[in-house]
């Protein structure tokens, strides 16, 4: 059984620029789940997606999008990159999109840092 | 306003000893946690998670122990092996209420075993 597995594992962008983070699920995992890991923090959920449609978000601002695509794997996009954007961005898949219920599996991440 | 709060950055052991981690939480609409252990470069990954309507739970050298009134958790390693050494997260679901799609983590605590 495959993990999560997501990519680029690092990347280095500018102020302004906009950036695409992939993650494919553990399979026969339907939904997906993005949170963001700040140098020293613990991590922060985004959103969750489930069936392709958007489930529920963090307080993270629009520029800050998603999709899920019929295999169930994710993309993270990140429109007009400020500083603060830098950090570990997790994907995590799960059986239901509960995550009490089923343990969430997370991917090793991708390092995001914001020149 | 941080929900689930670990307030000891870091903790160092001795091997074959018992470790102590720490949690409380302020929201008590959690009803669900979970303790995940993180190692550097890799995702953060399952322990043990415990119900509100319990108060202990065992997974084989691993026991977390809530305290529901003082809105309290703890992880007990027992006996503490070297391989342990990792970041522990805990975190905390609302699983019967309107926010049951995500996990809310604390900020981690370092644990050392030292041989």
């Amino acid at each position: 059984e495959t993990g999560v597995t997501q990519s680029p594992t690092h990347l280095i962008k500018t102020r302004g620029q906009q950036v695409t983070l992939r993650c494919s699920s553990q399979s026969g995992h339907n939904t997906v789940s993005w949170y963001q890991q700040a140098l020293g923090q613990g991590p922060q959920f985004i959103f969750q997606y489930y069936r392709e449609e958007e489930n529920g978000r963090g307080n993270f601002p629009p520029r800050f999008s998603g999709l899920q695509f019929p295999n169930y794997s994710s993309e993270l996009n990140v429109n007009a990159l400020e500083l603060d954007d830098s950090a570990l961005y997790l994907c995590a898949s799960s059986g239901t999109k509960v995550p009490g219920a089923n343990v969430l599996t997370f991917g090793a991440g991708s390092r995001l840092t914001v020149l | 306003d941080q929900q689930v709060k670990q307030n000891s950055p870091s903790l160092s052991v001795q091997e074959g000893r018992i470790s102590i981690l720490n949690c409380d939480y302020t929201n008590s609409m959690f009803d669900y946690f979970l303790w995940y252990k993180k190692y550097p470069a890799e995702g953060p990954t399952f322990l043990i998670s415990i119900s509100s309507i319990k108060d202990k739970n065992e997974d084989g050298r691993f026991t977390v122990f809530l305290n529901k009134s003082a809105k309290h958790l703890s992880l007990h390693i027992v006996p503490s092996q070297p391989g342990d050494s990792a970041v522990y997260f805990c975190a905390a679901s609302a699983f019967s209420g309107g926010s049951n799609y995500k996990l809310t983590f604390g900020k981690g605590t370092l644990l050392t075993v030292n041989p």
